[in-house]
Order: C-alpha cells, then sequence, then structure tokens
C-alpha cells in the first residue's frame, strides 16, 4: 500500500462547481496534512495544511481531516479555470526531521 | 517571503557530461531535499539531508550525488548524464509548515 494514495483522476468539472479532491494515508500516526497545488511547468506551492479533525476553510478552499479513517480532502468551491492544475497530497511523518509523503497528485481541469 | 532558489529554469546537456544543480534556501533551515518529477510518477526523492556534510540517499540515488558543504546550500550531481535522467528535479526545504520548493529545473540530456 502507498503510503498516500489520491485519486489519479483527471477530474473535470465546470465553472462555478465543487471540485472535490481526495487522499488517503497509511501512517496512523502522522499529525500535519497538506495540499499543494502545481500549475503545469511549474512547481508546487502550498495551498493549505491542517493539524486537527474537522473543516479548516480559507477562502473557496476547505481542507477536511479524519484521522480516524486516515482520510484527508480538499473542497474548492466556486471553481474556476484558473483552478486548473495538479493538486499534491501530503502527509509529515511524525518524526524528527518533518519528513513528508507526497501523492502522486490529481490533475482537476475547470472548464468554462 | 522564504524562498529557495535553483540556479536554472532550462538546461540541455550532452550524455556523458557531469551536470550540477545548485539550490539554495535563505530560511537557515535544517533539511533540505531533491526530487525529480515525470509525468504519471509524481515525485520521487533522489536525495536529501539533515544537516551540513550530512546525505542520505532517497528513493532512487542511482546515477546521482550530492553535496551539501553550507547549511544553504545543496547541490546535486549527475556524474555521467543520461537520456533517462531527463526530467524537472525540484529542491526543498522543510519546517513545521511544510516543504518549500524551488522554481525547478527542467533537464534535458540529449
Amino acid at each position: 500500500q502507498k503510503e498516500v494514495e489520491q485519486n489519479s483522476g483527471p477530474l473535470s468539472v465546470p465553472e462555478g462547481a465543487i471540485a472535490s479532491l481526495n487522499c488517503t494515508y497509511s501512517d496512523r500516526g502522522s499529525q500535519s496534512f497538506f495540499w499543494y497545488r502545481q500549475y503545469s511547468g511549474k512547481s508546487p506551492e502550498l495551498i493549505m495544511f491542517i493539524y486537527s479533525n474537522g473543516d479548516k476553510e480559507d477562502g473557496r478552499f476547505t481542507a477536511q481531516l479524519n484521522k480516524a479513517s486516515q482520510y484527508v480532502s480538499l473542497l474548492i468551491r466556486d471553481s474556476q479555470p484558473s483552478d486548473s492544475a495538479t493538486y499534491l497530497c501530503a502527509v509529515m511523518l511524525l518524526n524528527n526531521n518533518n519528513d513528508m509523503r507526497f501523492g502522486a497528485g490529481t490533475r482537476l481541469t475547470v472548464k468554462p | 517571503d522564504v524562498k529557495v532558489t535553483q540556479s536554472s529554469r532550462y538546461l540541455v546537456k550532452r550524455t556523458g557530461e557531469k551536470v550540477f544543480l545548485e539550490c539554495v534556501q535563505d530560511m537557515d533551515h535544517e533539511n533540505m531535499f531533491w526530487y525529480r518529477q515525470d509525468p504519471g510518477l509524481g515525485l520521487r526523492l533522489i536525495y536529501f539531508s539533515y544537516d551540513v556534510k550530512m546525505k542520505e540517499k532517497g528513493d532512487i540515488p542511482e546515477g546521482y550525488s550530492v553535496s551539501r558543504e553550507k547549511k544553504e546550500r545543496f547541490s546535486l550531481i549527475l556524474e555521467s548524464a543520461s537520456t533517462n535522467q531527463t526530467s524537472m528535479y525540484l529542491c526543498a526545504s522543510n519546517s513545521n509548515y511544510g516543504y518549500t520548493f524551488g522554481s525547478g529545473t527542467r533537464l534535458t540530456v540529449v
């Protein structure tokens, strides 16, 4: 089993819809979870992180964490064409070095 | 604003050349990483370093080496470039708040 798994997609949603991106992880001791956005040909940029069970909202983005189910998701409300990118889920391991493991990414396309 | 700087955005090298990819961070982070990213394969860890003069192999170290002589600088070396090393190379450093990536170097080996 991979340490971090994401739906490979691609995911396509119409403009204005809600995009839902999902991620599961295998290390039950993991405490910190991150979502990165990566535009084609660019490097990943951090858009959200979450530590506690429940929801965390930042503008149009909501991260959801369920540690019991080892599941983290990212919702994008009112999706825009500029949200079209690959989204990487990352999990920080419980060690002294803040090591992270990345999912393979989900490609999202928002159609005008 | 924290920054990880990679010296080149695009590089074209010939097979057999020795290639140096440089990465500098200004955040005083202990830990630095080199990844390569290929379509469909995600991020793959090549080497990482938790301290000056220290290096550890990642998942795909073959054909690569690294150097960390100063805290802020982590260099990736391709001893003898081959066409299968054509890829996007990403450097990162980390803190409690996740990884910060450089802008990437797209290397083409011909």
